[in-house]
């Protein structure tokens, strides 16, 4: 079956660290996007990319970083500037202009 | 600004009782329009895109509608397996997509 794969389901790190969130797609979508759910807001877009080795910044990019080496795949690292970092971390696919997102189960990060 | 808001935040409805969420924005040039559902721990589960005013979309027991400035979900004669939180979201320019918080739907045996 295609979809999303996001590993691991739950994730803890202590402050200071950096932590790599993994998304990998089997559905052939050109777009993969970053979202950050907290309690009670709606889903903030962190990065998103088009195309492979293009990838631009969402609203709330400060204190992450990704990279799209490959179609397939779309890794978040979520690094020690991030003042926040405890959150659901979903990763989503599309195909085309118009076509809706598609989402992985996400990833729970905790950091203390 | 662009914006997307839900109501209400939850909704408490005993098996069988019909109601219906609302999503109501305020974005310039609409391209679609989305429903998620999302059980908890999981990610949101596409259900419908609705692209103009007027149009409809229906699976069991959900329909969902647009108009110009809202959209409604109807859940129609529910059951426990469709308590979730249900999400709308907006596309308004290619590939940004904005979210509302969700209703958090609870039906009751």
């Amino acid at each position: 079956d295609g979809g999303i794969t996001q590993s691991p389901k739950y994730l803890f790190r202590k402050e200071g660290q950096n932590v790599t969130l993994s998304c990998e797609q089997n559905l052939n979508h050109d777009a993969m996007y970053w979202y950050r759910q907290d309690p009670g807001q709606g889903l903030r877009l962190i990065y998103y990319s088009q195309i492979v080795n293009d990838f631009q910044k969402g609203d709330i990019a400060e204190g992450y970083s990704v990279s799209r080496e490959k179609k397939e795949s779309f890794p978040l690292t979520v690094t020690s500037a991030q003042k926040n970092p405890t959150a659901f971390y979903l990763c989503a696919s599309s195909d085309r202009i118009d076509s809706p997102l598609h989402f992985g189960n996400g990833t729970r990060l905790t950091v203390t | 600004e662009d914006q997307v808001t839900q109501s209400p935040e939850a909704l408490r409805l005993q098996e069988g009782e019909s109601s219906s969420l609302n999503c109501s924005y305020t974005v310039s040039g609409l391209r679609g329009l989305f429903w998620y559902r999302q059980d908890p721990g999981k990610g949101p589960e596409f259900l419908f895109t609705l692209y103009s005013a007027g149009e409809e979309k229906e699976k069991e027991r959900l329909k969902a509608t647009l108009t110009k400035k809202e959209s409604f979900l109807h859940i129609t004669a529910p059951k426990p397996e469709d308590s979730a939180t249900y999400l709308c979201a907006v596309q308004a320019n290619f590939n940004k997509f904005y979210f509302g918080s969700g209703t958090k739907l609870n039906v009751k045996p």
